[in-house]
């Protein structure tokens, strides 16, 4: 079955300690998103990735590194920098390809990440 | 600043009922919106799309009104069902740019209840 895979669930980190959150997919999706939900907020872009070897910033970047080595996988690490990274962490992909408009996203299934 | 506001955080309805979520956004270069269901702890599925060229757009018992001079959106869910109950998220796409490309900014969601 195609779709996106985060793991782990769910995350325990220490003050101080980076922690690093998998996404894989294997839609053949050209882009990748990292979006991060609080209580009562909407979704809120971290990352986004539109090919392998390249990523931007989205608007709460702050705390949060990526990398895009290959097509199916776009991990995120939360840094010790990040002041309030207790969240569920969604990743998501669509086509976003080069040639045209990209269309629905698709998400995963969410990380909990707590910080104790 | 919120591009995207889903003003009210939850509704109540009851089943068999009219349910009508409603989303205003600021950016008039917005030309795709969407919206997602989310249920507790998994990640947001789609749910309905609306090309900014289209005032409405209908998949059984849901339906999206888009009025564009007003930058307002709208999801008609009738009749509504228990199992409607999760969290609605409005989210909008703008132009597709090199840099931007297909990323959607989500509003804050609205919690909707139906009773049995």
């Amino acid at each position: 079955d195609g779709g996106i895979t985060q793991s782990p669930k769910y995350l325990f980190r220490k003050e101080g300690q980076n922690v690093t959150l998998s996404c894989e997919q294997n839609l053949n999706h050209d882009a990748m998103y990292w979006y991060r939900q609080d209580p009562g907020q909407g979704l809120r872009l971290i990352y986004y990735s539109q090919i392998v070897n390249d990523f931007q910033k989205g608007d709460i970047a702050e705390g949060y590194s990526v990398s895009r080595e290959k097509k199916e996988s776009f991990p995120l690490t939360v840094t010790s920098a990040q002041k309030n990274p207790t969240a569920f962490y969604l990743c998501a992909s669509n086509t976003g390809n080069l040639q045209g408009r990209g269309n629905t996203i698709y998400f995963g299934e969410g990380s909990w990440l707590t910080v104790v | 600043d919120q591009q995207v506001k889903q003003n009210s955080p939850s509704l109540s309805v009851q089943e068999g009922r009219i349910s009508i979520l409603n989303c205003d956004y600021t950016n008039s270069m917005f030309d795709y919106f969407l919206w997602y269901k989310k249920y507790p702890a998994e990640g947001p599925t789609f749910l309905i799309s609306i090309s900014s060229i289209k005032d409405k757009n209908e998949d059984g018992r849901f339906t999206v009104f888009l009025n564009k001079s007003a930058k307002h959106l709208s999801l008609h869910i009738v009749p509504s069902q228990p199992g409607d109950s999760a969290v609605y998220f409005c989210a909008a796409k703008g132009r597709w740019t090199e840099t931007s490309g297909s990323r959607l900014t989500f509003g804050e969601g609205t919690q909707l209840t139906v009773n049995p």
